[in-house]
């Protein structure tokens, strides 16, 4: 079955980078992505990449993916307080309309 | 755009008290979501409608049904409510293409006594 996971939790120092990773089971995944979820708010997307690419880059977000150990990371560099947030890793499988989630990392960014 | 549109922000509920969430969504996406959020649990499926006139059971649907009423709404409705159904419920909808995102909106908090 399809299973998405990823660790909790996450602390780092501002000026810091933060990597976040998840693994996923689902060889045939087409589509991953990640989604940001600040304090009472809802998901919004903050970057995606196709199984076809080994990175993407987008100003201070790195994603790499690596489909030989189905892994997936994000990389924020100069890491801020404004990205203390949940994290969320998913992944769409072709022909299907429902993605899965993992389950979230809470990044906690100190001064 | 509003984007997606939830309502209530807030319900508190008693045991065996009946309600209706709302979501509209103004994007003309065909699918929409209901998803449920519990600490440490992430994001759990409760139903979904992947084009007007349809849905579909989640991983959670026990308790609770679902109204595609046109192509900008989607409801869901707790018919007796109870405990374990307080959390925060989201919905979200997404177009036909797979690099569309899903988009979320703001939640709804619902707690039940």
């Amino acid at each position: 079955g399809e299973d998405v996971e990823q660790s909790l939790f996450l602390s780092v120092r501002e000026g810091d980078s933060s990597v976040i990773n998840c693994t996923y089971t689902d060889s045939s995944s087409t589509y991953l992505y990640w989604y940001k979820q600040e304090p009472g708010a809802g998901l919004q997307l903050l970057t995606y990449i196709f199984s076809n690419m080994d990175m993407k880059q987008d100003q201070r977000l790195t994603v790499l993916l690596n489909k030989k150990d189905k892994h997936l990371s994000l990389r924020i560099a100069d890491t801020q307080t404004g990205d203390s947030a949940i994290y969320f890793c998913a992944e769409f499988t072709g022909g299907s309309y429902i993605p899965t989630f993992g389950r979230g990392t809470s990044l906690i960014v100190h001064p | 755009n509003a984007g997606v549109t939830q309502t209530p922000k807030f319900q508190v509920l008693k045991t065996g008290q009946s309600m209706t969430l709302q979501c509209a969504q103004d994007m003309n996406h065909n699918s929409m979501y209901w998803y449920r959020q519990d600490p440490g649990m992430g994001l759990r499926l409760i139903y979904y409608s992947a084009s007007e006139g349809t849905t579909d059971k989640g991983e959670v649907p026990n308790g609770y049904n679902v109204s595609r009423l046109n192509k900008r709404e989607f409801s869901l409705r707790l018919e007796s409510a109870a405990p374990s159904q307080t959390s925060v419920y989201f919905c979200a909808s997404n177009g036909v293409q797979r690099t569309d995102t899903q988009y979320f909106g703001p939640g709804t908090r619902l707690t039940v006594l």
